[in-house]
């Protein structure tokens, strides 16, 4: 069974960057694409883009080009998310995802973003 | 982008009633890449449905997709308390992810 878990909480300064790491055990979790998914307060999914660790190749949704890089680490099954010049509307709960569809999930950051 | 809407935005009903949930696309999805999920408070979203109407490991059968083209749906055969969550359809076709507004179904 795939087990997705991410790193803890944080809370930043509108321009900051901020870094989401989602460490993946159990299964072939290195032929796995890894998504991020976010969810502001109250409100649905938004998907940022994903990655294929395997082939270390990312694409990013439109809307978050060129301020979200995704990485990810084969050799200790990690996933990384940084998202840049944060602004309070970035504040929300980041998911990692794994699968062709969105079969495993991580159990969300949260990530607040204020002055 | 593929924009899905999904209706009604709340649906109200009794435990053992039956649960039509709809999900319409801004233009066409192929069947093979629209999902359901299932999102109960504090808790991540979980697969329901991928393909359309392929229920994903360890999801009961009251539990079905049906659809193509622009109108998908998700059915809920007879509510069990533990349906009662918000439910979120995606199309992950090449051209990307999206994910419609959501029905939240609650008890009446």
């Amino acid at each position: 069974q795939v087990q997705l878990v991410q790193s803890g909480a944080e809370v930043k300064k509108p321009g900051s960057s901020v870094k989401v790491s989602c460490k993946a055990s159990g299964g072939p979790v290195s032929s796995y694409a890894i998504s991020w998914v976010r969810q502001a307060p109250g409100q649905g999914l938004e998907w940022m883009g994903r990655i294929i660790p395997i082939l270390d190749i990312a694409n990013y949704a439109q809307k978050f080009q060129g301020r979200v890089t995704f990485t990810a680490d084969k050799s200790t099954s990690t996933a990384n998310m940084e998202l840049s010049s944060l602004r309070s509307e970035d504040t929300a709960v980041y998911y990692c995802v794994a699968g062709s569809v969105g079969d495993y999930w991580g159990q969300g950051t949260l990530v607040t973003v204020s002055s | 982008e593929i924009v899905l809407t999904q209706s009604p935005g709340t649906l109200s009903l009794s435990p053992g009633e039956r649960a039509t949930l709809s999900c319409r696309a801004s233009q066409s999805v192929s069947s093979s890449y629209l999902a359901w999920y299932q999102q109960k408070p504090g808790q991540a979203p979980r697969l329901l449905i991928h393909g359309a109407s392929s229920r994903a490991t360890g999801i009961p059968d009251r539990f079905s997709g049906s659809g193509s083209g622009t109108d998908f749906t998700l059915t809920i055969s007879r509510l069990e308390p533990e349906d009662f969550a918000v439910y979120f359809c995606q199309q992950y076709g090449r051209s990307g992810v999206t994910f419609g507004g959501g029905t939240k179904v609650e008890i009446k």
